[in-house]
């Protein structure tokens, strides 16, 4: 256990499903991320929220909308996603922004069909 | 945009020998950080370098940052099984919440 906590470690959905990832930190943590890790590619970043409030958009598509609700949860709702979103979906969180050390969840590993 | 890139992408080393990446950023960072990826793992924080020349040592894993905060290398000394991974290098600018992840370096260590 990292003390980030992300599930469910594995999903299958098809195209015209509705799905949510789940990340969870029980560190007192006030920064959380989403990033995706495609084959081949660098992590990149997705969502970034500070004290529940999102300050970072990375220009995800708008089929991936993230929720905040508090400062030890944080979601990421998936609809109408495409085969090409499938990928490892990583949550971090760090006590602040900028100069802090990442603790990343293991992960879910999603396959769009 | 900001571009982060490591060198080399693939590195097998017979077990004891030394092995170092290296990552090359298009910017000026303000701090860097390096993580370490086990085979179906997650991402994990091994260090962050801040100033410029900063060298940091971790046991057999030294760490540098360059002069002009635009480099950065890991070097492991007498490599082990236990070191195979991707080694990510990770940096951000001044002022912004973004850490950009290198390509990453995969190393396999063979007995």
């Amino acid at each position: 256990e990292t003390g980030v906590t992300q599930t469910p470690r594995h999903l299958v959905m098809g195209m015209t499903n509705k799905k949510s990832l789940k990340c969870e930190q029980h560190l007192g943590h006030n920064a959380m991320y989403w990033y995706k890790q495609s084959a081949k590619k660098p992590l990149e970043l997705m969502f970034v929220y500070s004290l529940e409030e999102r300050v970072e958009n990375n220009s995800v598509p708008s089929r991936f909308s993230p929720e905040c609700p508090n400062s030890s949860h944080l979601f990421l709702h998936l609809h109408t996603l495409q085969p090409e979103d499938s990928a490892l979906y990583l949550c971090a969180s760090s006590a602040g922004q900028g100069t802090y050390g990442y603790t990343f969840g293991s992960g879910t590993r999603l396959t769009v069909v | 945009g900001q571009q982060v890139m490591q060198i080399p992408q693939y590195q097998h080393v017979q077990e004891g020998e030394d092995f170092t990446t290296y990552c090359n950023s298009s910017t000026t960072l303000s701090n860097i950080q390096w993580y370490k990826q086990r085979p179906g793992g997650h991402p994990v924080f091994l260090i962050q370098l801040v100033k410029s020349g900063e060298v940091k040592k971790q046991k057999r894993l030294t760490f540098q940052f360059g002069e002009a905060k635009k480099n950065s290398s890991l070097h492991i000394t007498a490599t082990q099984t236990t070191d195979v991974g991707t080694y990510f290098c990770a940096g951000t600018t001044s002022g912004t919440y973004k850490y950009i992840f290198g390509t990453g370096t995969r190393l396999k260590v063979l007995a």
